[in-house]
């Protein structure tokens, strides 16, 4: 019963570098996202995807991209991490978009240094 | 374009206390409202959720109702234990805009014994 699994949970990068935060759910749902979470403005939507092969960027996409080559799986790359990256991304599926209510993984919480 | 407003916190009770946690929409066409629950170190949970007006979720001793007239979907839960400290969000899903949510930025409770 895992739901939506995310990894690594933290992560401690320098300014430039790259990374992939990974993002599996075992609940066959077509829709996924990414969201990064800061104090005082809620959880913004960085990127989404409506099923494999679809991608499409949210309100917040520039320095991440992403790919959906499965059902299960839905990495988040940073090109090149700034410290404005500093924040809590998670992860969230659902079965389709829209009434269904979204199921979060635990978050990954990222500090650009 | 759509939005959520919800009550700038935190906000601190006694146990046994009435919670209200104000939340206010904009939306076009006729969203599907929610109350996600994030407690320490864990992603967000749904607490409950209405889909058309005047419907009333509930789950665990809270309630909200959708009210279209007054665009609003206020949390209340009429005995707040210790054990309901946490984030509360408020969040709209609209067929209009995709499908997307969007969240409020979150009220901070903390129930004091």
């Amino acid at each position: 019963n895992a739901g939506v699994t995310q990894t690594p949970k933290f992560q401690v990068l320098k300014t430039g570098q790259s990374m992939t935060l990974q993002c599996a759910q075992d609940m066959n749902h077509e829709y996924m996202s990414w969201y990064r979470q800061d104090p005082g403005m809620g959880l913004r939507l960085i990127h989404y995807s409506v099923g494999a092969g679809i991608t499409d960027q949210g309100e917040v996409p520039n320095g991440y991209n992403v790919s959906r080559s499965t059902t299960e799986d839905f990495p988040l790359r940073l090109l090149s991490a700034a410290p404005s990256q500093t924040s809590v991304y998670f992860c969230a599926s659902s079965p389709t978009s829209g009434a269904s209510p979204l199921h979060f993984g635990n978050g990954t919480r990222l500090t650009v240094t | 374009g759509d939005s959520v407003t919800q009550m700038e916190g935190p906000v601190t009770l006694s146990e046994e206390a009435f919670l209200t946690i104000n939340c206010t929409y904009t939306a076009t066409g006729y969203p599907s409202l929610f109350w996600y629950v994030q407690y320490p170190g864990e992603g967000l949970q749904l607490l409950l959720k209405a889909t058309k007006a005047d419907d009333k979720g509930s789950n665990k001793g809270f309630e909200a109702t959708y009210r279209k007239e007054t665009t609003s979907f206020h949390l209340e839960k009429g005995s707040v234990q210790v054990s309901d400290s946490a984030v509360y969000f408020c969040a709209l899903s609209s067929p209009n805009t995709g499908n997307q949510f969007y969240f409020g930025t979150g009220t901070s409770l903390t129930v004091i014994p």
